[in-house]
């Protein structure tokens, strides 16, 4: 079965750190790029980071730059997002999601839309 | 505020057609394909659309995408119950070297 599983969300204080992963089944995970997506309570979707297939492009939206930290251990089957100095702001369900799109056995690249999803793992920052 | 526009609410009757529009700018909607993505909060989002009109393996060709210019929409015809959901549009921004979405639009069936 194709599928993305987050881990390692919880409850952190402000200023914390918190290491989210994401373990991918069902393609191979060291072909596609992969990101990281977050809804707020209440809000909407908003796009955090992207990381090339092989880990040598990563792209942030501005808000997180400098504080969170997206990768891949290709070796590993696993996608991160290190998150550093966090703030209540931060407070989201993340969710990872890949270029892949996969139907009767084979995978290929969409470019630039993301087809398989994880559920969500809940970050809450708060004292 | 989202750099990708799009209205909060949008509503009809089963069976009836809804269009939800996206606008952008130069740099985004302008320079790159739109994709929509159907969201039911506290689950994964599912995408609809991909490369402006294109349906992935499983989406009913009730769902149809289209761009103009800096402008996108989606249309849903034949609406059902099972519609009813939080729909965004996406796309690469040249300039902010990014993904951004829209605000989503919150799709009631009457």
């Amino acid at each position: 079965e194709v599928q993305l599983v987050e881990s390692g969300g919880g409850l952190v204080q402000p200023g914390g750190s918190l290491r989210l992963s994401c373990a991918p089944s069902g393609f191979t995970f060291s072909d596609y790029w992969m990101t990281w997506v977050r809804q707020a309570p209440g809000k909407g979707l908003e796009w955090l980071a992207n990381i090339k297939d092989d880990g040598a492009e990563k792209f942030y939206v501005d808000s997180v730059k400098g504080r969170f930290t997206i990768s891949r251990d290709n070796a590993q089957n696993s996608l991160y997002l290190q998150m550093n100095s966090l703030r209540a702001e931060d407070t989201a369900l993340y969710y990872c999601a890949t270029y892949a799109t996969c139907s009767g056995g084979s995978c290929y690249s969409l470019n630039d839309a993301f087809d398989i999803w994880g559920q969500g793992a809940m970050v809450t920052v708060s004292s | 505020q989202s750099v990708l526009t799009q209205p909060p609410s949008a509503s009809g009757t089963s069976g009836q057609r809804v269009t939800i529009p996206c606008s952008g700018r130069g740099p985004s909607i302008g320079s790159n394909t739109v994709n929509w993505y159907q969201h039911l909060p506290g689950r994964a989002p599912k995408l609809l659309i991909y490369s402006n009109n294109q349906r992935p393996s499983g989406v009913p060709d009730r769902f149809s995408g289209s761009k103009s210019g800096t402008s996108a929409s989606l249309a849903i015809s034949g609406l059902q119950s099972d519609d009813e959901a939080d729909y965004y549009c996406a796309a690469w921004d040249d300039s902010l070297k990014g993904v951004v979405f829209g605000g989503g639009t919150k799709l009631t069936v009457l």
